[in-house]
């Protein structure tokens, strides 16, 4: 099946800087979703990507849509407290298709930051 | 309020016994989804159905059974051929058309 690679797996910062973790794959996407998880909590979605190239914001996170299709981009300008939890990136399983039937999902970029 | 309930939040087992995992939905939405999350990993996706009355296998069914008689539920059974059944379980659901699905707040599972 096809895997999504994020990275970095974990990043420790302090509480103000910027934060940015990347997503890529060897097939093509048509959209990238990226959540967050709290512990213990569902993940709730932040940004969602469909076209090549887009660059989306939601407050202080800004997402990219790779132009290769093959990789995105999340940036936290700011941090704070309660950006702490797991990012994960996602997209459908079918390569270049749209169906959410059988989304892939990254294995999660842990963020703490220390206040 | 509009959303997904997983109950209970926390659900004990001894193995060999089947459990049941509950998902209900009140936001109309047509597709809903099972996936299991393990510490340290991404979550893998063990069922999903478009329509009532219709569901398919994802990458991890093996173990598993659900059923959809009703547009607002969506129940996993976590069977006793399930090998490694502790897991952190996830309900989600979007509506029709190419929409991102919304996760409800997961059922975390222990099997002794």
């Amino acid at each position: 099946g096809q895997q999504l690679n994020q990275s970095p797996q974990s990043m420790f910062i302090q509480e103000g800087e910027d934060v940015s973790m990347n997503c890529t794959s060897s097939s093509i996407f048509n959209t990238w979703l990226w959540y967050k998880q709290d512990p213990g909590e569902g993940p709730v979605l932040l940004i969602a990507l469909y076209k090549a190239g887009e660059l989306t914001s939601n407050g202080r996170l800004t997402a990219q849509f790779g132009i290769t299709r093959k990789d995105s981009f999340l940036n936290i300008s700011a941090s704070i407290p309660s950006d702490v939890g797991i990012y994960f990136c996602a997209g459908p399983g079918n390569a270049g298709g749209t169906s959410y039937g059988k989304l892939t999902f990254g294995q999660g970029t842990i963020l703490t930051v220390h206040p | 309020d509009g959303g997904i309930t997983q109950s209970p939040k926390y659900l004990f087992r001894k193995e060999g016994q089947n459990v049941t995992l509950s998902c209900e939905q009140n936001l109309n939405h047509d597709a809903m989804y099972w996936y299991r999350q393990d510490p340290g990993q991404g979550l893998r996706l063990i069922y999903y159905s478009q329509i009532v009355n219709d569901f398919q296998k994802g990458d991890i069914a093996e173990g598993y059974s659900v059923s959809r008689e009703k547009k607002e539920s969506f129940p996993l059974t976590v069977t006793s051929a399930q090998k490694n059944p502790t897991a952190f379980y996830l309900c989600a659901s979007s509506p029709k058309g190419a929409r991102p699905p919304y996760f409800g707040p997961g059922t975390r599972l222990t099997v002794t």
